[in-house]
């Protein structure tokens, strides 16, 4: 079946400092790609998906880039924010499976002013 | 836009103890579905439902059931709440089974003593 890997945290930045979460998938099928965000005491909101393959998403300054080669979707942010802390989640949908998502493991990130 | 309730926030069980949650959408969404949410774990569908009358299981539904009873809600039911059950349920809602964009509800926090 399908999976999803990602950075395990927790993963604690500096204000300014810049951020990369690993993400790599397995599927069989041609997936598109999402990253979730959630914060505290909310449910996970979409930050971005990607469709297609060799494509970008970027959303609030966080951006990833769908690589199928390296099947991997990292998440990367320039310049981190103390209002990014969050738990961060990487997510699949193959086209067999309709609106169904794989997750992955969650990567709790804590910025620090 | 719209919004995703779920009712109790919190919900304190006996072990053994048949329980209860409920989820209601304003979106007009054809699709809903339920997810456990534990640390680390990231998000498990537990049951979706693409339309109306429609159940489907997904990969962590035993002991569990659930209940489509209008397209604006769906409840889930812990037929025998355990102790390894604490864990937040999540609900959430699509468009469609092709819409990929799943908005979810803040969860209900289960307790199990």
């Amino acid at each position: 079946g399908d999976s999803v890997t990602q950075t395990e945290g927790p993963v604690t930045l500096s204000e300014g400092t810049s951020l990369t979460v690993n993400c790599s998938y397995e599927t069989k099928q041609y997936p598109t790609l999402f990253w979730y965000v959630q914060y505290p005491g909310e449910g996970p909101q979409l930050l971005f998906k990607v469709p297609k393959a060799n494509e970008k998403g970027s959303n609030r300054g966080f951006e990833a880039t769908y690589n199928k080669e390296a099947t991997s979707f990292h998440l990367q942010k320039a310049s981190v924010q103390e209002s990014d802390s969050a738990v961060y989640y990487c997510a699949l949908s193959d086209s067999n499976a309709g609106a169904k998502l794989t997750f992955g493991g969650g990567t709790r990130l804590t910025v620090r002013p | 836009g719209g919004i995703i309730t779920q009712t109790p926030k919190f919900l304190i069980g006996q072990e053994g103890q048949k329980l209860t949650l409920k989820c209601q959408q304003n979106f007009n969404h054809d699709t809903m579905y339920w997810y456990r949410q534990d640390s680390g774990k990231g998000l498990r569908l537990i049951y979706y439902s693409i339309t109306e009358n429609d159940l489907q299981k997904g990969d962590l539904s035993e002991g569990y059931d659930a209940s489509r009873e209008k397209k604006s809600s769906f409840s889930l039911t812990v037929t025998s709440a355990q102790k390894n059950e604490m864990a937040v349920f999540l609900c959430a809602s699509s468009i469609d089974w092709g819409g990929y964009e799943q908005y979810f509800g803040p969860g209900t926090r289960l307790t199990v003593l």
